[in-house]
């Protein structure tokens, strides 16, 4: 089956740095990626949409330029956590579908970010 | 905007059958999923039925659909102390097919 991957699944890290997280589709061509934030014993919020060569698409409330997002190709999207702080502190999950017009994502394992 | 509900906390006995209910707003909805999300792991897919069904079968797990009421439900059959989890509905519409999630269910296996 299709299999997406997150690296790193867990970082800790200093007030004000920047942390990258890697999403990667390993076996299939992901048109679409989708970055989601979890809080403890919450849902999951939809912060951006990301298409393979364009700019992502920002749900209400999330700061473009605080969580800046790459989609460089098919297999990869980058979710970049900049000037970090304590409240960034959460479980950030991708998913990928596998073309435009097929309904499934399939999820990656998900990245526990802590900001000390 | 959509908005997906569900309990929060269900528990059952090893081997009973568990029920998760959802309700859904959006009249549009085209799909209607179920997750599983096991403690610091991702989801995993459990099943999903076309707005246009009204139940789907696979395995232990059957799902109804109540278009007219919005209401969603999983039920698991000969629930097992591995099914202890948090379960989610959530639902797609619209060209954007984004997913909606409710707030999950606690899934708690008594043995």
């Amino acid at each position: 089956g299709a299999v997406v991957s997150q690296h790193p699944s867990r970082v800790i890290c200093k007030s004000g740095t920047s942390v990258k997280i890697e999403c990667r589709s390993l076996d299939f061509q992901a048109t679409t990626m989708f970055w989601y934030r979890q809080f403890p014993k919450q849902s999951l919020m939809l912060m951006a949409t990301s298409n393979e060569g364009s700019k992502a698409t920002y749900e209400q409330g999330v700061e473009k330029d605080k969580f800046l997002i790459n989609h460089a190709s098919l297999t990869l999207s980058t979710l970049t956590v900049t000037s970090a702080h304590p409240e960034d502190s959460s479980f950030y999950i991708c998913s990928a579908k596998l073309a435009a017009l097929y309904n499934e994502q399939f999820f990656g394992p998900g990245t526990r970010l802590t900001v000390l | 905007g959509e908005d997906v509900e569900q309990s929060l906390f269900l528990s059952v006995r090893e081997g009973d059958s568990s029920v998760i209910n959802c309700t859904y707003t959006d009249s549009s909805s085209t799909y209607l999923y179920w997750y599983k999300q096991e403690p610091g792991a991702g989801l995993q897919l459990l099943t999903y039925i076309f707005s246009n069904m009204d139940m789907k079968q696979d395995q232990r797990l059957t799902v109804l659909l109540n278009k007219k009421d919005k209401h969603l439900s999983l039920r698991i059959a000969d629930t097992q102390t591995g099914d202890s989890a948090i379960y989610f509905c959530a639902e797609t519409s619209g060209s954007a097919r984004q997913l909606t999630f409710g707030s999950g269910t606690q899934l708690t296996v008594l043995p």
